[in-house]
């Protein structure tokens, strides 16, 4: 079994939806990131969180430490939105190797207008 | 512009050739990594290194070998003892303070026949 699950692992919505992505993990951690990644290839942080709630324009992730869950909303998706939304955690108290993340698989979300 | 490059961005290889990927950072980060992406499958770590002239192994160092010999560079070799080269190979960088936040290169996708 994954460390970090992600669900669904494709999502197709409509422009203007309301979308959320879901994270499940089974370590304590001391962060976790969410990260989108283009049809390119790069990788671009989103958000970093150990705790609450972060908004950043559309994207809004949460955290519930007690339920080892996170989720990642998109608010009025676009098409531009499109890409893969990967999860990662970074393991408490990993022997001194506290840089270490470990990554879902990701979801695939596609916007069509 | 501070940030991540890798070069190039696509690459081909006859099988039993070693090759080498680039990873050079300006961000002034103490650490880099290198991951392989797979499809269907989250970013495995390779190598990654915390100071110049040191580095560990992650979870599939076999059939790879890296240097740090300067604080902007970690160079990925793929030797011809990797079994499966053709992937899709991401470098990072994070401070090593407590946030270790990573930021990605826009990747090279490797191809050996």
């Amino acid at each position: 079994k994954n460390e970090v699950e992600q669900s669904p692992q494709n999502l197709t919505a409509q422009e203007g939806e309301f979308i959320t992505i879901n994270c499940s993990y089974s370590v304590g951690i001391s962060a976790l990131h969410w990260l989108q990644q283009h049809p390119g290839g790069g990788i671009v942080s989103l958000f970093m969180l150990s705790s609450g709630k972060k908004k950043h324009g559309r994207l809004i992730a949460t955290i519930n430490i007690q339920e080892k869950h996170s989720s990642l909303h998109i608010t009025a998706s676009h098409p531009r939105d499109s890409a893969v939304y990967i999860c990662a955690v970074r393991a408490r108290n990993s022997g001194g190797s506290n840089y270490k993340l470990t990554f879902g698989k990701g979801t695939l979300l596609t916007v069509n207008p | 512009d501070g940030g991540i490059t890798q070069s190039p961005k696509y690459l081909f290889r006859k099988e039993g050739q070693n090759v080498t990927l680039s990873c050079e950072q300006n961000l002034n980060h103490d650490a880099m990594y290198w991951y392989r992406q797979d499809p269907g499958q989250g970013l495995r770590l390779i190598y990654y290194s915390q100071i110049v002239n040191d580095f560990q192994k992650g979870d599939i160092a076999e059939g790879y070998s890296v240097s740090r010999e300067k604080k902007e560079s970690f160079p990925l070799t793929v030797t011809s003892a990797q079994k499966n080269p053709t992937a899709f190979y991401l470098c990072a960088s994070s401070p090593l303070v407590e946030s270790y936040e990573q930021y990605f290169g826009p990747g090279t996708r490797l191809t050996v026949t």
